[in-house]
């Protein structure tokens, strides 16, 4: 399953499907940029991250790319899991002091 | 692995009320920040704070909010005087450089 183009707030998906999770970030002055994965009543949880300076980026079963002529952020997640449903946030900053997050999408995985 | 610390994991308090909430961020590392998390929203960002004092704050973090690291290891936000709409998750972060920012596990702070 995948959500394209606009955000979408949920997201359900296939166990062993990949998914894709989108990201419109708001500052054209962002250059960091960061994944946070969030289960229910715990912490933001680092995921991956990305430079200004870079399109893509892959990690362990995730990749995250970047468009900066849309500003536009996305996560894939390859082969998901039941332990990936979770609430995922992107998060930017210019400044790298202060992190702005966006709304969240709900990724539920079906058995 | 390392991981950054928050006590208590829920505090319930009365309006009016002084409240600190506590957070070992991970040994090494220097920047330090709280952020909340109102029920159902967005993370916002209340502030950072880097060789012992504020790098950036947002306007949440008014005149009631107050930060302080006392020793070497703990990292304190204070809400001097608590209110309902205060009540919120809330979470410290830390990083070793600018970048990356490891959150901990968040205190529930319930105003009534």
């Amino acid at each position: 399953g995948e959500s394209v183009g606009l955000h979408l707030p949920t997201l359900s998906v296939q166990e062993g499907d990949n998914s894709i999770i989108n990201c419109a970030y708001s500052n054209s002055a962002s250059d960091y940029f960061i994944w946070y994965k969030q289960e229910s009543g715990k912490g933001p949880q680092f995921i991956i991250d990305i430079r200004s300076n870079m399109d893509k980026r892959q990690g362990q079963r995730v990749t995250v790319l970047l468009n900066k002529t849309v500003k536009h952020l996305s996560l894939q997640i390859a082969a998901t899991q039941p332990g990936d449903s979770a609430v995922y946030f992107c998060a930017e900053t210019f400044n790298d002091y202060k992190l702005s997050f966006g709304a969240g999408t709900t990724v539920t995985v079906r058995a | 692995e390392p991981e950054v610390t928050q006590t208590p994991s829920h505090q319930v308090t009365q309006m009016g009320q002084e409240v600190i909430l506590r957070c070992v961020p991970i040994s090494n590392h220097l920047y330090f920040y709280w952020y909340r998390q109102i029920l159902g929203q967005k993370v916002e960002f209340l502030v950072s704070f880097y060789n012992n004092e504020i790098s950036e704050k947002s306007e949440i973090f008014d005149d009631q909010f107050s930060v302080e690291r006392p020793d070497g290891s703990n990292f304190t936000l204070k809400i001097r005087s608590t209110k309902l709409e205060d009540s919120a998750m809330y979470f410290c972060a830390s990083g070793q450089g600018l970048d990356t920012q490891y959150f901990g596990p968040g205190t529930r702070l319930t105003v009534l």
